[in-house]
């Protein structure tokens, strides 16, 4: 079984602070690892993700999340926020085959200019 | 570049009404899926094609009917709807794999009354 967990629902940062967003995930197996974003009244696009190359993952927009085996976590990060970073973020996690993602419950940032 | 289609983008159906949700690629894709995203509750599968000819159940398929009609179309049936069928619906699809990236639709947003 697979399951992801995003400590944080809301998160606000001020324009040019550090995002920082959590997630946690439980897997059986190495796990396929993905943040994804959702803009309002749009579907989800790819932010990064981690396929066991490199543990520092760099994304689009300036995204990064680091992969830490030992905390079993995946957080997201952007060294200085901007207000186009205003929108909700999913974790989700692949280890199951077939292409089964489960996504984590989302967190959404607001970013205070 | 179109991606992934849906139709139709809003819908208001009375509790008892049946409907089918239409969805698109044209990106080659195998694999294509059907979520849907409630607030606080990120997205849950209902219902997935790994390829062309074949159909599974995801986290949430109760009350939920699929047809893969060819490689790019996917569509989901609601039988009667229920006011608990009330959400936002996301096709996606991607390449078979288990690091490839979800592609999604813009959504369809459904309201039972």
């Amino acid at each position: 079984a697979q399951s992801v967990t995003q400590l944080g629902s809301h998160v606000s940062v001020s324009e040019g602070a550090l995002v920082l967003l959590r997630c946690n995930y439980s897997s059986s197996v190495p796990p396929y690892l993905f943040w994804y974003v959702q803009y309002p009244n749009q579907g989800l696009q790819l932010l990064l993700k981690y396929t066991s190359a490199a543990t520092l993952v760099k994304g689009i927009n300036g995204f990064e999340a680091e992969f830490k085996k030992s905390e079993t976590s995946f957080h997201l990060t952007k060294p200085s926020a901007h207000m186009s970073d205003a929108a909700e973020y999913f974790c989700a996690v692949n280890s199951g085959g077939y292409q089964k993602v489960t996504f984590g419950t989302g967190t959404k940032l607001q970013v205070i200019p | 570049n179109a991606g992934v289609t849906q139709t139709p983008k809003f819908q208001v159906l009375k509790t008892g009404q049946s409907m089918t949700l239409q969805c698109a690629q044209d990106m080659n894709h195998n694999s294509m899926y059907w979520y849907r995203q409630d607030p606080g509750m990120g997205l849950r599968l209902i219902y997935y094609s790994a390829s062309e000819g074949t159909t599974d159940k995801g986290e949430v398929p109760n009350g939920y009917n699929v047809s893969r009609l060819n490689k790019r179309e996917f569509s989901l049936r609601l039988e009667s709807a229920a006011p608990s069928q009330t959400s936002v619906y996301f096709c996606a699809s991607s390449a078979t794999g288990l690091t490839g990236e979800l592609f999604f639709g813009e959504g369809s947003r459904l309201t039972v009354l």
